[in-house]
């Protein structure tokens, strides 16, 4: 069985604090995608970010960065200097080669709140 | 339009009666798929198409739910004798092939549907 665990249900934070978001997933396939998604207030999830299972570097894009850990089944997202366009949900998502790498297993997400 | 187009985007119908949900993808994604969001979760994947067929329907919840996409664009979720646990906020998503090529989806906005 696939699972993700987002254990924190809302963070608040004040603009231009840094801020990372937790995402521990479960499975047994040994080749599964990992992603982000991001859904504004208008409810239309956005694409931030894949990672396959053999990839463990570090990604920078902007002021978004992601840290996943193979050791801890971790694959975390950090924000830097947010801001309050970054207040939204944050979704982790698993997909793996058994169950099919079309379907995606999201976590229950973070909603993050960034005031000004 | 550029995006990815969902009708109704709000339905509220009574206990029993016959709803159907509309997707249209951005043009030339050949892999259409149908999310379920209920209320503080994370989407739950229903079905997925590629082309025409409907390549992985292991998440339609009981014979109530169908899809179809008969010309391999426009889509269809039909859900029939509806009961109050339908009440979600239906998303679809497209993408340029499978999900193994670039991993993103792009999602339209949902049909929220409320049951009476």
């Amino acid at each position: 069985a696939q699972k993700v665990t987002q254990a924190q249900t809302e963070i608040s934070v004040v603009e231009k604090e840094d801020v990372t978001l937790d995402c521990v997933y479960e499975t047994r396939d040994t080749t599964y995608y990992l992603f982000w998604y991001k859904q504004p207030p208008s409810g239309e999830l956005v694409f931030l970010i894949r990672r396959n299972s053999f990839d463990e570097q570090n990604e920078i894009s902007g002021r978004y960065s992601w840290n996943f850990q193979k050791s801890t089944s971790s694959f975390n997202f950090t924000i830097t200097a947010s801001q309050v366009v970054d207040s939204a949900v944050y979704f982790c998502a698993l997909s793996g080669m058994n169950t099919g790498f079309q379907k995606l297993v999201f976590g229950t997400g973070t909603r993050l709140l960034v005031s000004p | 339009g550029a995006g990815v187009s969902q009708t109704p985007s709000n339905k509220v119908t009574e206990k029993g009666k016959y709803v159907e949900l509309r997707c249209d993808p951005i043009s030339g994604h050949t892999a259409l798929y149908w999310y379920r969001q209920s209320l503080g979760q994370g989407p739950e994947f229903l079905i997925y198409f590629q082309g025409t067929g409907a390549a992985d329907d292991s998440g339609l919840p009981n014979d109530r739910f169908f899809a179809v996409r008969p010309e391999g664009s426009v889509s269809t979720l039909k859900i029939q004798r509806t009961e109050r646990g339908d009440s979600a906020v239906y998303l679809c998503a497209s993408s340029f092939g499978a999900v193994g090529g670039t991993g993103e989806l792009f999602f339209g906005e949902g049909s929220r549907l409320t049951v009476l």
